[in-house]
């Protein structure tokens, strides 16, 4: 049960995009179409923003956007806001146990 | 609404047991896979464990497999945590949080446990 990899942190400007990526195995990432995505503010409990790849909860603004090829998945943030900044974590169904990446801190300039 | 409230969090000793507690409510909770999810102080999130929604099939992360008991009582819309041979690597906040089909779409606030001397 090795964690997912995702980059540590990330940065962009206001009205920016970017892409946090999430890389794993065929036995988690590439192996199932249940890969979800979390935003964690300080201090918060985390919320579902993806799932199954790249479907959004009612609420999640389109902003948000996620995709998978082969092991690994990203999660794209385009038109970057100020309350983007953010922990971002990916996790991936992995056969009864899941996995989560190790978090991406996500800072908007 | 859906509503997930931790409790039994609080410091013990290294060896030591505690038992965690989840409340649920504004949802059918025995249609539900359940699972506990950790974060230890300024870390990232680590899966625990899992209970079906019948309570008949269990699973537990690596870290926890053997000394980590997950179970649930629909009849009174509670998940718990036993947790025995505490470590001090154990410590974390600990959240409860709903399974629809394959993501968690629900979090409880979490409640910390904090394992020293």
């Amino acid at each position: 049960q090795s964690a997912l990899t995702q980059p540590r942190s990330v940065s962009g400007s206001p009205g920016q995009s970017v892409t946090i990526s999430c890389s794993g195995t065929n036995s988690d990432v590439g192996g199932y179409d249940s890969v979800s995505w979390y935003q964690q503010h300080p201090g918060k409990a985390p919320k579902l923003i993806i799932y199954d790849v790249t479907k959004r909860p009612s609420g999640v603004p389109d902003r948000f956007s996620g995709s998978k090829s082969g092991d690994t998945a990203s999660l794209t943030i385009s038109g970057l806001q100020a309350e983007d900044e953010a922990n971002y974590y990916c996790c991936s169904y992995a056969g009864s146990p899941w996995v989560f990446g190790g978090g991406t801190k996500l800072t908007v300039l | 609404q859906v509503q997930l409230v931790e409790s039994g969090g609080g410091v013990v000793q290294p060896g030591r047991s505690l038992r965690l507690s989840c409340a649920a409510s504004g949802f059918s909770f025995s249609s539900y896979g359940m699972h506990w999810v950790r974060q230890a102080p300024g870390l990232g999130l680590e899966w625990v464990a899992v209970i079906w929604y019948d309570g008949r099939n269990k699973y537990y992360g690596d870290s926890v497999k053997g000394r980590f008991t997950i179970s649930r009582d629909n009849s009174e819309n509670t998940l718990y945590l036993q947790m025995n041979s505490l470590r001090a690597e154990d410590t974390a906040v600990y959240y409860c949080t709903r399974e629809t089909t394959g993501r968690f779409d629900h979090w409880g606030q979490g409640t910390l446990v904090t394992v020293s001397s």
